[in-house]
């Protein structure tokens, strides 16, 4: 156990839909990262928060966004879903000095 | 662009023999490398991490190499054990300071162990 925690494991939605997936990180981390495995692709990085404030972006498609709150724990919007956004996608975790991140289980979307 | 790359999507090893799974990387400014392993339908999780002011880290059964002037890194395990079998994951970053920036991930490599 990692100690970072994702909801909701799966997710089932239709195209055109919203969801939110949710993440708390390590007691004591900072940093909030948020990755996307699709099924031919590696881990894509999509953006990074450090203590409420956007650190780093990535591949992240403008149809999504993504905030980190006061008590640390962050959410992911994606919006106006398409087939192709199905995908595992994994919240990770840091301290400030650590370069060493932190997986959680994931949260498997399906878009139908 | 790729800036990491593993060549091998798969690799097969028999059991308490050796598997190296290699790692290559274009961008010059990396100066922070992980391995992950990853088993199906869950998260990766972080096996063993190498500074580029070293060439070696090893951690028990697992040593990481790293050539910086060749751009390239190799993790050893050995001896292989059926537990071994995952998708491993090669990992960079440019270590800013701060903490870890978004690591660039490479695709991975199936290690599958042969009894």
């Amino acid at each position: 156990d990692s100690g970072v925690t994702q909801t909701p494991k799966h997710l089932i939605t239709a195209t055109g839909q919203r969801v939110t997936l949710r993440c708390s990180p390590r007691s004591g981390d900072l940093s909030v990262y948020w990755y996307q495995q699709s099924l031919d692709q590696g881990l894509q990085f999509l953006i990074q928060y450090y203590n409420g404030e956007e650190r780093a972006k990535g591949n992240i498609l403008e149809r999504f966004s993504a905030q980190q709150f006061p008590d640390l724990h962050s959410e992911l919007n994606l919006s106006s879903l398409e087939l192709g956004d199905s995908a595992l996608y994994f919240c990770a975790s840091s301290t400030y000095t650590g370069n060493t991140i932190y997986f959680g289980e994931g949260s498997w979307l399906t878009v139908v | 662009d790729q800036q990491v790359k593993q060549n091998s999507p798969s690799l097969s090893v028999q059991e308490g023999r050796i598997s190296i799974l290699n790692c290559d990387y274009t961008n010059s400014m990396f100066d922070y490398f992980l391995w992950y392993k990853k088993y199906p339908a869950e998260g990766p999780t972080f096996l063993i991490s190498i500074s580029s002011i070293k060439d070696k880290n090893e951690d028990g059964r697992f040593t990481v190499f790293l050539n910086k002037s060749a751009k390239h890194l190799s993790l050893h395990i050995v001896p292989s054990q059926p537990g071994d079998s995952a998708v491993y994951f090669c990992a960079a970053s440019e270590y800013s300071g701060g903490g870890a920036d978004g690591l660039t991930f490479g695709k991975g490599t199936h290690l599958i162990i042969q009894p």
